[in-house]
């Protein structure tokens, strides 16, 4: 079965250093991840995925992230945080595999991220 | 390009009352359909899917149901709310017709529906 982890529930960064999200998975086939972001009172947002191929992933709003298969990890990270990065982020994997196509999303428990000024 | 849109955005209901949640998507045809539920600012809760009109799955036993009458339209609904069905619904969207092709399908999500149930 798939899971996600979250490793940290709250983050706090300085406006202008550099974020760090972490996320590790467990899959037993070759997992198709992603990174959602979520402003107060808001839908989530696709910032990024993860679908096999290139495993430096590079996202909206200057996030990337990298796929480590020997980690199974698939943390976010961002060079310079901004005040508007100040959101919920959540690391999902895809529940489907080989012909599968129900679109069932697993999802972290989600960490908060605040970037002071 | 495709939109989604869900409403109404929030709404406050007693305890017994009925629910209606509407969804609808713009620019694509057969989308495959969800409804996600997110209780306490954590993770989302699939609730239901649908690959096509008339087709609904359920992920979880509850006090709600879901319709598709129309190839873009998803309904939310429940003949009498509970104070446990309170929370943030969220409608969401991905392509379909790629069985036996890659999987990851990107999901789209809408702005989604603050209910309160009291």
């Amino acid at each position: 079965a798939q899971s996600v982890t979250q490793l940290d529930s709250h983050v706090s960064v300085s406006e202008g250093t550099p974020v760090l999200l972490r996320c590790n998975y467990s899959s037993s086939y070759s997992p198709s991840l992603f990174w959602y972001v979520q402003h107060p009172n808001k839908g989530l947002q696709l910032l990024l995925k993860y679908t096999s191929a290139a495993t430096l992933v590079k996202g909206i709003n200057g996030f990337e992230a990298e796929f480590k298969k020997s980690e199974t990890s698939f943390h976010l990270t961002k060079p310079s945080a901004h005040m508007s990065d100040a959101a919920e982020y959540f690391c999902v994997v895809s529940a489907d595999y080989g012909s599968s196509n129900t679109g069932k999303l697993i999802f972290g428990q989600g960490t908060t991220l605040q970037v002071k000024p | 390009s495709q939109t989604i849109h869900q409403w109404p955005a929030t709404l406050v209901q007693p305890v017994g009352s009925p629910l209606s949640l509407e969804c609808t998507v713009e620019g694509t045809s057969n989308p495959n359909l969800y409804w996600y539920r997110q209780a306490a600012g954590r993770g989302l809760q699939l609730l239901f899917y649908s690959v096509g009109i008339g087709q609904i799955s359920s992920e979880v036993p509850q006090n709600l149901s879901a319709s598709r009458p129309q190839d873009r339209q998803f309904i939310l609904s429940s003949k009498k709310l509970l104070l446990s069905d309170s929370g943030f619904y969220l409608c969401a969207w991905s392509r379909s017709g790629l069985r036996g092709t890659s999987t990851g399908n990107t999901i789209y999500f809408g702005e989604g529906s603050w209910l309160t149930v009291v």
